[in-house]
Order: structure tokens, then C-alpha cells, then sequence
């Protein structure tokens, strides 16, 4: 079954520091977001992105963060200057609508330590 | 604004058992409502999707309904097994724009053996 892949499952880095978090969502599926979950937390939406821009960000998705396509296949989540509460689980989710809505499909997740 | 919560938060049953799991939303302007299981410290698994002209689906041992009038959701699980012990989201998404999704609490279930 096709898989939406997450990459790194762990990232460790520095307060300040910037990080980029990979997604490769399945091939044929034309809409992509980025949720996230802070330990012990709801699962929070950040950015829903289709036809190669965004299309809906949330309150938590600021100038710090950022999202791109850059080759067609790749779908990057990047955190500018890390701060200690962007620590979370970062999720990364495609679908497709094919007449009939097809639900999401969700990636394994990042977990990022900020410290 | 869309406010999802999921009730009981946790719950801990004997293996065999048949359970249900509630989700409530206040906007019942939904176009569907998906289930999904997280193990601790993984990923999102969808178990069942329902779209809003539906009142249920059925998955194996899992049932879910819809009532789209009185804002719930049910997951049914049928003779549990301690495999099923993980955390059950349900996610509802609205009508219009671009259709992000907005999550419940979750409830964490632990199936005894």
C-alpha cells in the first residue's frame, strides 16, 4: 500500500538553529499539509499547500516556518530559527480527490528536540 | 471555530471485550469524519473514513457511525485484543477551502489480557 515517508524520524538541534523536515508524499496525490503534535497534545494543522502554493496556514505557521516543493516528489516543512517550543512531532500528510474523497494519509512523523 | 473532544479520555478493558469510543463536534458542517490509531510515539494509521452523506462504515471488527445532526461519532470495536491497545483520534474535516482537518483529544485504550 503506498506510504507517505518521513525523513529523519529524529532531529536534535540547537535553539536557534534551522531545521528542514522531509515528507515524500504518495506520487498521484495533489494535496499536502503539515500538522504537528506537542507531546501530550492535540494533533494541530500548520499548512495545507496545493497547486504549489499554500492554501491555508494556521496561527502557528508564522514567518519562522516555511513549506516547499522543491523537485516534484519532495515536500519540506523548514523552521527557520528553532526555538525550545517548536519541540514536537511533526506530521506530514497527502490525499487525493478522485470523485469520492479518500481520506488523508499520514507519514510516521519527525520527532524534533529542541535544546 | 470547529471544537472536536473525545470521551473517555482513557480506558482500560478486558481482552474479549466490545467498546465504543465517542467523538462529539460542535460545527456539524462537516464533509467527513476519519478514525485513525496512534501507537506511542509513531505515526497516524487511518482506520475508517465516513463522509457526511453516510451514517457508517464497517473495517474488520471496527464500526463507526455518524450523526451529523447531534455532532457524534462512534467507533465500535468488536471482541478487542490486546493489539488493539493504542490511541484512537477521530478527525473531522469542513465544508469548504482546502479542507484541513481538526482533531479530537483522542482516547487512549489499553485491552487487558
Amino acid at each position: 500500500e503506498p506510504e507517505v515517508t518521513q525523513t529523519p524520524s529524529h532531529q536534535v538541534t540547537q535553539m536557534g538553529q534551522e531545521v528542514i523536515l522531509r515528507c515524500v508524499p504518495i506520487s498521484n496525490h495533489l494535496y499536502f499539509y503539515w500538522y504537528r503534535q506537542i507531546l501530550g497534545q492535540k494533533v494541530e494543522f500548520l499548512v495545507s499547500f496545493y497547486n504549489n502554493e499554500i492554501s491555508e496556514k494556521s496561527e502557528i505557521f508564522d514567518d519562522q516556518f516555511s513549506v516547499e516543493r522543491p523537485d516534484g516528489s519532495n515536500f519540506t516543512l523548514k523552521i527557520r530559527s528553532t526555538k525550545l517550543e517548536d519541540s514536537a512531532m511533526y506530521f506530514c500528510a497527502s490525499r487525493i480527490f478522485q470523485g469520492v474523497e479518500a481520506g488523508y494519509t499520514f507519514g510516521s512523523g519527525t520527532r524534533l528536540t529542541v535544546v | 471555530k470547529q471544537e472536536v473532544t473525545q470521551i473517555p479520555a482513557a480506558l482500560s478493558v478486558p481482552e474479549g471485550e466490545n467498546l465504543v469510543l465517542n467523538c462529539s463536534f460542535t460545527d456539524s458542517a462537516i464533509y467527513n469524519l476519519q478514525w485513525f490509531r496512534q501507537d506511542p510515539g509513531k505515526g497516524l494509521t487511518s482506520l475508517l473514513l465516513i463522509q457526511s452523506s453516510q451514517r457508517e462504515q464497517t473495517s474488520g471488527r471496527l464500526n463507526a457511525s455518524l450523526d451529523k445532526s447531534s455532532g457524534r461519532s462512534t467507533l465500535y470495536i468488536a471482541a478487542s485484543q490486546p493489539g488493539d491497545s493504542a490511541t484512537y483520534l477521530c478527525a473531522v474535516r469542513r465544508t469548504g477551502g482546502y479542507q484541513k482537518v481538526t482533531f479530537g483529544t483522542g482516547t487512549k485504550l489499553q485491552v487487558i489480557p
